[in-house]
């Protein structure tokens, strides 16, 4: 079955750090570039980064440039985004989403994960 | 950004019936680079449209989009059960990518 799974949302405080994976299968991970993507409570969803095949070229969101890092392993058909510095306002649902276009980037998305909570309170 | 504002917000409806969903950019969107998604709570989102009106793969010909410049339509032709959900606009043609805030469709 085509799918993807992500993991690793969980309730941090402030300032903590956090890494989600998304593991892939069905499909030839590695012909495809990569993308998070979040929706916060009451919020629209919102791009966050993006990885090219071979991970030779990588995007964030000014939101969360510099706090954010995203990675792949194509060995074990996961992408992984580590999160650091969080704020209150990286609280979301955080999405792992296949880019339509495979290894050409076409920015939009016809595979996506079910999300993973990510809380970030006091 | 291009914002993307969708009306409206919730719409109460019955099984059978037609649907038009509206999507308003606040810039032209280039390139016909536009697409819709239906999404359920617990689940992951699905691909219904982009360029516009081309229908993802495995998507109901009772789904259409159109439009073009600022303003789009999905529109659902005969609502099925199963097509009771949240839906999204996107446009890709200039970063950052955005998407609407978008539009209940329920029972």
């Amino acid at each position: 079955e085509v799918q993807m799974v992500e993991s690793g949302g969980d309730l941090v405080q402030p300032g903590e750090s956090l890494r989600l994976s998304c593991a892939a299968s069905g499909f030839t991970f590695n012909n495809y570039v990569m993308n998070w993507l979040r929706q916060a409570p009451g919020k629209g969803l919102e791009w966050v980064s993006y990885i090219s095949t071979s991970s030779t070229t990588i995007y964030y969101a000014d939101s969360v440039k510099g706090r954010f890092s995203i990675s792949r392993d194509d060995g074990k058909n996961s992408l992984y985004l580590q999160m650091n510095s969080l704020r209150e306002e990286d609280t979301a649902v955080y999405y792992c989403a296949r880019d339509w276009g495979g290894s050409q980037p076409r920015w939009f998305f016809d595979l996506w994960g079910r999300g993973t909570l990510v809380t970030v309170s006091s | 950004e291009n914002v993307l504002t969708q009306s409206p917000g919730t719409l109460s409806l019955s099984p059978g019936e037609r649907v038009t969903l509206s999507c308003r950019a606040s810039q032209s969107v280039d390139s016909n680079y536009f697409a819709w998604y239906q999404a359920k709570r617990g689940q992951a989102p699905r691909l219904l449209i982009y360029g516009i009106s081309i229908r993802a793969t495995g998507i109901p010909d009772r789904f259409s989009g159109s439009g073009s410049g600022t303003d789009f339509t999905l529109t659902i032709n005969r609502l099925e059960p199963e097509d009771f959900a949240l839906y999204y606009c996107q446009q890709y043609g200039s970063p950052p990518l955005t998407f609407g805030g978008g539009t209940k469709v329920e029972l």
